[in-house]
C-alpha cells in the first residue's frame, strides 16, 4: 500500500514571495504519477502539477514548479511570486500506473497556505 | 464544456438512513471515481466506475455502493448511515482506456451531515 505524508498542517506566505511545500510517500511501484492539487474555499478540487516517475526532469508550470527526488521519495512544491488567489489546501497525491483505467489517488492530509497582502 | 457536476450540493440525514449522491461526468470523460474528504482531512478513496463495472475499491463497507451508467454518470449509495459519515464527497472524472494522462477532474462536492 502506498502512503502519503505532508507534514505541514499549515504555511504563510506574503505576496510575492516564494514558498515551498513538502511531501515524502512511501511506495514500492516503480511506476507512477506523483500530483499536487489545490482545493480553495470554493472546495473544487484543481490539478496544480503532475509528475511521472519515469522523467527525470523536474516538471513545471508558470509559477508553480517540484523537486522530485525519487530516490528519495520527496515530492516539494515551489510556489514562486505568490498571489492571494494561491490561498487554499494543497494536497500531495500518489496514483499507481497500471494499464487501462485505473484511477485510484492516494493524497496527503494536506497543507493549509496563507498568502498574505 | 460542463465540468463534473455532482447532487445535492447539501444534504442532512440521520443515522440509520440511507442517501444517494450523483455525478455527471466531464464531456468525453467515461471513468468515474468517489471520494470521502472527511473534516481536516485528505480524500480517502472509495471506489472507481468504468463501463458499468466496479474496477476498484478501497477500504469502505459495503454500506457503500455505488452504479455507473450507458451514459457515465454514477451514483454512490451509502445505507444505514452513521455519524462518522459526515464528510464531503468528491467525484472525480477522467477519460478511460489509453487516453488517460492520469489527471482526474473532481466536481465541487455534496456535503453529508448525518445527525
Amino acid at each position: 500500500a502506498q502512503t502519503v505524508t505532508q507534514s505541514q498542517p499549515e504555511m504563510s506566505v506574503q505576496e510575492a514571495e516564494t514558498v515551498t511545500l513538502s511531501c515524502t510517500y512511501d511506495t514500492s511501484e516503480s511506476n507512477y504519477y506523483l500530483f499536487w492539487y489545490k482545493q480553495p474555499p470554493s472546495r473544487q478540487m484543481i490539478l496544480v502539477i503532475r509528475q511521472e516517475a519515469y522523467k527525470q526532469q523536474n516538471a513545471t508550470e508558470n509559477r508553480f514548479s517540484v523537486n522530485f527526488q525519487k530516490a528519495a521519495k520527496s515530492f516539494s512544491l515551489k510556489i514562486s511570486d505568490s498571489q492571494l488567489g494561491d490561498t487554499a489546501m494543497y494536497f500531495c497525491a500518489f496514483m499507481k500506473l497500471s494499464g487501462g483505467s485505473n484511477y485510484k489517488l492516494t493524497f496527503g492530509k494536506g497543507t493549509l497556505l496563507t498568502v498574505n497582502p | 464544456d460542463a465540468g463534473v457536476t455532482q447532487s445535492p450540493t447539501h444534504l442532512i440525514k440521520t443515522r440509520g438512513q440511507q442517501v444517494t449522491l450523483r455525478c455527471s461526468p466531464k464531456s468525453g470523460h467515461d471513468t468515474v471515481s468517489w471520494y470521502q474528504q472527511a473534516l481536516g482531512q485528505g480524500p480517502q478513496f472509495i471506489f472507481q466506475y468504468y463501463e458499468e463495472e466496479e474496477r476498484q475499491r478501497g477500504n469502505f463497507p459495503d454500506r457503500f455502493s455505488g452504479h455507473q451508467f450507458p451514459n457515465y454518470s454514477s451514483e454512490l449509495n451509502v445505507n444505514a448511515l452513521l455519524l462518522g459519515d459526515s464528510a464531503l464527497y468528491l467525484c472525480a472524472s477522467a477519460p478511460g482506456g489509453t487516453r488517460g494522462t492520469g489527471e482526474l477532474f473532481f466536481g465541487e462536492g455534496s456535503r453529508l451531515t448525518v445527525l
